[in-house]
């Protein structure tokens, strides 16, 4: 069964720290993986995408990985700001035309 | 970039109306768009894939008959909730990707707090 696991579920650290999120699946066969921010009451925002034979990207203090072998990824945020509080979600990505799946997300809360 | 525009942000009704929330591709024509339910603290579920000139398809479980579906133009989608009920609150999100075979980029209104009384 194709799954999508995040974790923590949820995460609060101090403003100006570093923090990891975590992504796990299942899904084969993969195309890509994308991770979103999503603020509260508001829809999704793109951070990253990676397809199969990327490691790597950033996307000004987010950088995300992909280890496609253990089929995990991570999203890296530096010096956090109090605008970071949000939900992120990991998105995987199938072949072409299948449907995407979500991973429920991780709520970060960042404080002053 | 490519921006997807959801209307209304939020919508307060009583039991039994029915609501119109429109989804258009500002610029970028999208012949597919993604309609996606969302309770609190839960993932995206997708409930239908909109079809620009044909019926939609419906996820497991989603009413076809409850939620209708019209993706009239190359740049429009509208989810109606008919006869809706309390339990129909919940927050609605519509997607729209550019390249359809690879979903390569995918982006996503800004979704509808759907309260019915």
């Amino acid at each position: 069964k194709n799954q999508v696991e995040q974790s923590p579920q949820s995460l609060i650290i101090l403003e100006g720290k570093n923090c990891t999120l975590q992504c796990n699946y299942t899904v084969s066969p993969f195309s890509n993986l994308r991770w979103y921010k999503q603020d509260t009451g508001r829809g999704p925002v793109s951070l990253t995408i990676m397809t199969f034979s990327e490691n790597t990207k950033s996307n000004g203090r987010y950088t995300a990985t992909l280890d496609a072998d253990t089929k995990q990824s991570s999203l890296h945020i530096t010096a956090s700001q109090l605008s970071d509080s949000a939900s992120y979600i990991c998105v995987v990505s199938g072949q072409a035309g299948t449907a995407l799946i979500f991973g429920k997300g991780t709520t970060l809360s960042v404080s002053s | 970039g490519a921006v997807v525009s959801q209307h209304p942000s939020r919508v307060i009704c009583k039991s039994g109306t029915s609501v119109k929330i429109e989804c258009r591709s500002l610029d970028f024509q999208a012949t597919t768009m993604f309609w996606y339910r969302q309770f609190p603290k839960q993932s995206l579920m997708l409930m239908a894939t909109s079809n620009e000139g044909s019926k939609a398809t419906y996820e497991q479980g989603v009413e076809k008959d409850k939620f209708l579906i019209n993706h009239a133009s190359l740049t429009l989608s509208t989810l109606t909730v008919t006869s809706a009920h309390p339990e129909d609150s919940s927050f609605y999100i519509c997607s729209a990707p550019t390249r359809v075979l690879t979903n390569e980029k995918l982006f996503f209104g800004s979704g509808t707090q759907l309260s019915v009384l």
